[in-house]
């Protein structure tokens, strides 16, 4: 299947801090990519879409000056998280649809755990 | 997007066959079925998914009713390494970023020896 990097895996920061997560779709092209977040002992919640080339819509309650998403290419995708407080300790996960395919199946990162102190 | 109900949890011993029953009654005609597991402090990993066919490949076998109305994931010869959430997810295909993932509590299957 096709496979999804994410960059780091593990991040610690200090609150009040700023913090880079990359999403890597590494053998195919993703006009879209998906963002969620998922606290401990939960189910998975969509944060945001990023479409290649354009704005990111952000779910309902998501605020998007705090979790900026850039999706400046077809293999790429970043979520910063802005001014981190420890309520956004979380682990976040990225996806990457498959365009153009029959299949339109999305494919997920390792996931990245973000702790802020 | 139509609601599926899974079962909280289930065991399954290792060697036989795990059947994982998901029901999704208000099921729409152009949605497929798909199926995700996520293994403890991983992202999910995609296994299979249909729309009104069975399906089967290398991880799994999806049996869908005829009346779409409910789905059954099999894992032939379920290992400790199966130990996983399963979430069953009901989308619609190709219908731009419309077309997203909504992920419920999913089914915890815990594989024993």
């Amino acid at each position: 299947g096709a496979v999804v990097s994410q960059h780091p895996s593990r991040v610690i920061c200090k609150s009040g801090t700023s913090v880079k997560i990359e999403c890597r779709s590494l053998d195919f092209q993703a006009t879209t990519m998906f963002w969620y977040r998922q606290f401990p002992k939960q189910s998975l919640m969509l944060m945001a879409t990023s479409n290649e080339g354009s704005k990111a819509t952000y779910e309902q309650g998501v605020e998007k000056d705090k979790f900026l998403i850039n999706h400046a290419s077809l293999t790429l995708s970043t979520l910063t998280v802005t001014s981190a407080h420890p309520e956004d300790s979380s682990f976040y996960i990225c996806s990457a649809r498959v365009s153009g395919s029959s299949t339109d199946t999305q494919y997920f990162g390792p996931g990245t755990r973000l702790t802020v102190l | 997007d139509a609601k599926t109900t899974q079962p909280t949890s289930m065991d399954c011993a290792e060697g036989r066959a795990a059947n994982l029953p998901c029901n999704h009654s208000t099921i729409s005609g152009n949605e497929y079925v798909y199926w995700y597991r996520q293994i403890h402090s991983q992202g999910p990993q995609y296994i299979i998914h249909g729309l009104k066919n069975n399906e089967t490949n290398e991880m799994a076998s999806l049996i869908i009713t005829e009346d779409r109305k409910s789905s059954t994931l099999i894992l032939p010869h379920a290992t400790l390494r199966d130990t996983a959430v399963y979430y069953c997810i009901v989308r619609p295909q190709n219908t731009g970023t419309a077309s997203k993932l909504t992920f419920g509590t999913g089914t915890r299957l815990q594989v024993t020896l």
